[in-house]
């Protein structure tokens, strides 16, 4: 069944740009809709954007002018930059699948990033 | 955007007993509504989609109803593995936005 597993570094500066990967394996990654949510310590979950295979995007306008999402078909890979990270920032970022149903599932695992000097 | 709260926010009990989580819409998300469960450092797990549908696998002592602007989520004889955190996300419009969660403790 597909899987998927986000990876990137777990410790940005501030003002930098985070930038992570979703690696999609058991299917292609042609066909579907790929977000990025996040959670902050305590907090709840975010949605902060997708990417449809073929490229369009939305994200969540509360990020619009900082994030970016790609999708690299090339490689089943899909990713996320987030520019002029704050403290804020500091959750755990997941990656997940838009079904045919329209809802979301399977989900990564997660991957912590701090946002610290 | 619309806003999602759900009540309680946390809930002790035990094993056996049946529990009932609500999430309320700030306006009408007709069915778009799934629920999550999320044990502590793991992924959600999509439970319940489009208010009542059971994905594939989920037990069936997990159901959802409701419609418009308030929706249930009932957990009838909770076992040892449904202590976990319980999310609802709306679908309806963009962005996507999620309830608080409510914490399911063993009492």
């Amino acid at each position: 069944q597909v899987q998927l597993q986000e990876s990137g570094p777990g410790l940005v500066k501030p003002s930098e740009t985070l930038s992570l990967t979703c690696t999609v394996s058991g299917d292609s990654i042609s066909g579907y809709y790929w977000s990025w949510f996040r959670q902050p310590p305590g907090k709840r979950l975010e949605w902060m954007g997708y990417s449809y295979y073929s490229g369009s995007t939305n994200y969540n306008p509360s990020l619009k002018s900082r994030v970016t999402i790609s999708v690299d078909t090339s490689k089943n890979q899909f990713s996320l930059r987030l520019s002029s990270v704050t403290a804020a920032d500091t959750a755990v970022y997941y990656c997940a699948r838009r079904d045919t149903t329209g809802y979301y599932y399977p989900w990564g695992q997660g991957t912590l990033v701090t946002v610290s000097s | 955007d619309i806003q999602l709260t759900q009540s309680p926010s946390f809930l002790s009990t035990s094993v056996g007993d049946s529990v009932t989580i609500t999430c309320r819409a700030s306006q009408d998300i007709r069915s778009y509504l799934a629920w999550y469960q999320q044990r502590p450092g793991k992924a959600p797990k999509l439970l319940i989609y489009a208010a009542s549908t059971l994905l594939s696998g989920v037990p069936s002592r997990f159901s959802g109803s409701g419609s418009g602007t308030e929706f249930t989520l009932t957990i009838s004889s909770l076992q040892p593995e449904d202590f976990a955190t319980y999310h609802c996300q709306q679908l309806n419009s963009y962005p996507l936005t999620f309830g608080g969660g409510t914490q399911v403790e063993i009492k």
